[in-house]
């Protein structure tokens, strides 16, 4: 089955390291997002990609960083620069060529089921 | 960045009672999008609205979007206990990235 995968679910780190989020879909979906979700608030968009090898930031992009090289794959980097690191980190993706019945894109976004992230 | 104004933030009912939501934005929207999301799992999408004025349904759940383009609602009849979760509203443009998310409603089902 075709879906979106994160992993790990948990993961827990020390103040001051580094820690990269995976986030792997086999939808063939050219674009790819990063949200972050703290208790009881909504998703910030973090950084988000609509193509190998490009993206760009979101509203939340620092201390994180991200790579594209491959259309499958778009991991997260947690750096020690990001004050405030403790979350939920949603990853999800969407097919650029997919339309809604007016020819719109923007059809709906397929989630992971997120990696909550705990730094100690 | 946008925002999407979602109301209201939290709601307690009973089971079996009807549950109505909304987003509104000072902007315009082509499309509009209804999420579900239960405790520690990614959101699903519900509804995808695509025109102004279009009524939509899935099963229990109605959703409609806004003849100015600049809201939706979410409506759910006969709530049962699973329909505990935090609904979210996205709003995007054609040919767009990204859509602006709403806070989202969180709702709790009393039985």
């Amino acid at each position: 089955d075709g879906g979106i995968t994160q992993s790990p679910k948990y993961l827990f780190r020390k103040e001051g390291q580094n820690v990269t989020l995976s986030c792997e879909q086999n939808l063939n979906h050219d674009a790819m997002y990063w949200y972050r979700q703290d208790p009881g608030q909504g998703l910030r968009l973090i950084y988000y990609s609509q193509i190998v090898n490009d993206f760009q930031k979101g509203d939340i992009a620092e201390g994180y960083s991200v790579s594209r090289e491959k259309k499958e794959s778009f991991p997260l980097t947690v750096t020690s620069a990001q004050k405030n690191p403790t979350a939920f980190y949603l990853c999800a993706s969407r097919g650029t060529l997919d339309r809604g019945p007016m020819g719109q894109s923007n059809y709906g976004y397929t989630f992971g089921s997120g990696t909550r992230l705990t730094v100690v | 960045g946008q925002q999407l104004n979602q109301s209201p933030q939290s709601m307690f009912i009973q089971e079996g009672e009807d549950v109505s939501m909304n987003c509104t934005s000072s902007s315009i929207f082509n499309t509009w999008l209804w999420y579900k999301q239960d405790p520690g799992e990614g959101p699903v999408l519900l509804i995808a609205l695509y025109k102004a004025g279009e009524l939509t349904s899935n099963g229990r759940l109605t959703a409609q979007f806004g003849i100015t383009r600049k809201d939706s609602f979410l409506n759910i009849s006969a709530s049962i206990p699973s329909d505990v979760g935090i609904y979210f509203c996205a709003g995007g443009y054609t040919n767009a990235g990204k859509s602006t998310f709403g806070d989202g409603t969180t709702l709790t089902v009393k039985p």
